[in-house]
């Protein structure tokens, strides 16, 4: 079975600018999780959607949002980008949703805020 | 809320030795799970092993193993016969109910030849 694959891999976006991140879960799947890592702050929850809907929502503004779609393929929005968003933007996704299945996590996505 | 707390920013351990990893949660809740997660330079984030709090029995995965101790909330992590490819960061993470999972601020451990 494919990992979860997140795109592009690396990412250089001015402040101002808007950006959006791609995921796509392990074949079967249905719970895609997004959190932000940086190395003042680790790894910060943002929002994990179940079946296109959402399910959670860490404390970050409304310029991040997230969908998912039919295909439980997940994207990522930062829009009105700040030079603090620069981070390693992680997708995971599980089976039957956090807390119940363990999450597996892709390669992440490097975003850099110039 | 939950916290997660590692009080080691960095380790190191000689090949084939062995090493441990401290981790410390503040939670109210009874029933939840634990788990340690391993992120190497490639930046994926791998699981290396999972607690589950009902479990009187540690965990354990080939090399790796954990000392749960529910009444102390410290879950460490023991690598043995350590091997270079474990040079990695290190996550605690702990996860109950419908709250995210919450990950520690990270272990680097470096494995020396």
């Amino acid at each position: 079975k494919a990992g979860v694959t997140q795109t592009p891999r690396y990412l250089i976006k001015t402040r101002g600018q808007q950006v959006t991140l791609s995921c796509s879960p392990i074949s079967g799947h249905r719970s895609v999780s997004w959190y932000q890592q940086t190395p003042g702050q680790g790894l910060q929850f943002l929002f994990e959607y179940f079946s296109e809907t959402q399910r959670n929502k860490g404390n970050f503004p409304g310029r991040f949002s997230g969908r998912q779609f039919s295909n439980s393929r997940s994207e990522m929005n930062v829009s009105t980008l700040e030079l603090g968003d620069s981070a390693l933007y992680l997708c995971a996704s599980s089976d039957l949703g956090q807390g119940t299945s363990p999450l597996h996590f892709g390669n992440g996505t490097r975003l850099t805020v110039t | 809320a939950q916290t997660v707390t590692q009080s080691q920013p960095e380790m190191s351990v000689q090949e084939a030795e062995t090493v441990t990893l401290s981790c410390t949660y503040d939670t109210s809740e009874n029933n939840y799970y634990l788990f340690w997660y391993k992120q190497p330079p490639s930046r994926q984030m791998i699981l290396v092993i999972r607690q589950e709090a009902y479990k009187q029995q540690n965990a354990t995965e080939n090399r790796f193993s954990v000392n749960f101790q529910k009444a102390a909330k410290s879950f460490s992590l023991k690598i043995s016969d350590s091997q270079l490819g474990d040079t990695a960061m290190y996550f605690c993470a702990f996860i109950s109910g419908n709250t995210p999972l919450v990950f520690g601020k990270g272990t680097r451990l470096s494995v020396i030849a």
